[in-house]
């Protein structure tokens, strides 16, 4: 159990609609992650945190934001869902040296 | 920039047959490898790792072998079972001033009794 948790895991949203998602870790690793899975698409990574309130975008951030506030928790919104954000959303994290990556379960969105 | 490269799938196979699934890389240095799999409706989970050159990583009945002649570090199992069905993602860990990890696209495998 990597003490990564993610809430909610299954959500349906109307279009427009602004939508927040948790990574929660019970770990203390420094560096978080979100990433969006779509077929054909692998992992695609959307905002990454090296730190509290330290974060960058990744290659497909628009459209998303991310804030945290405290080491253990990583939050991660959609300002404005629209249906190409229907997707599967994962948090990971890792710690410093030899870097293992722990995923969590996933968070299951459709946008309507 | 680091990269990793897999192949494409899906891969399909029998149950008991023998399974190769292909990662090479580009990176600076000698950086550890990670091979991840993901069941269905599940997140990614470690499967093996080998943190320096001519290591085996080995799990489940897995293995992998770090190649830097080569720069890759194929899965291989002897005799896949139906509950290996999963898709398998090669990696890289972050690095060289870089807070992101590298994966490849994942590479499906599909079981049949």
């Amino acid at each position: 159990d990597a003490g990564i948790t993610q809430s909610p895991r299954h959500k349906v949203t109307e279009t427009g609609t602004p939508v927040t998602l948790r990574c929660h870790q019970t770990e203390n690793h420094r560096y978080m992650y979100w990433y969006r899975q779509d077929p054909g698409h692998g992992l695609r990574l959307i905002h990454y945190s090296y730190g509290v309130k330290d974060t960058d975008k990744g290659e497909v951030s628009d459209g998303y934001s991310v804030s945290r506030s405290k080491t253990e928790d990583f939050l991660l919104t959609l300002e404005s869902a629209t249906s190409s954000q229907t997707s599967v959303y994962f948090c990971a994290a890792t710690g410093t040296g030899i870097n293992t990556i722990y995923f969590g379960e996933g968070s299951w969105l459709t946008v309507v | 920039g680091d990269s990793v490269t897999q192949m494409e799938g899906p891969v399909t196979l029998s149950e008991e047959a023998f399974l190769t699934i292909n990662c090479t890389y580009t990176a600076t240095g000698y950086p550890s490898l990670f091979w991840y799999v993901q069941y269905p409706g599940e997140g990614l989970q470690l499967l093996l790792k080998a943190t320096k050159a001519d290591d085996k990583g080995s799990n489940k009945g897995f293995e992998a072998t770090y190649r830097k002649e080569t720069t890759s570090f194929h899965l291989e199992k002897g005799s896949v079972q139906v509950s290996d069905s999963a898709v398998y993602f090669c990696a890289l860990p972050s690095g060289g001033g870089s807070y992101i990890p590298t994966f490849g696209r994942g590479t499906s495998l599909i079981v049949h009794p």
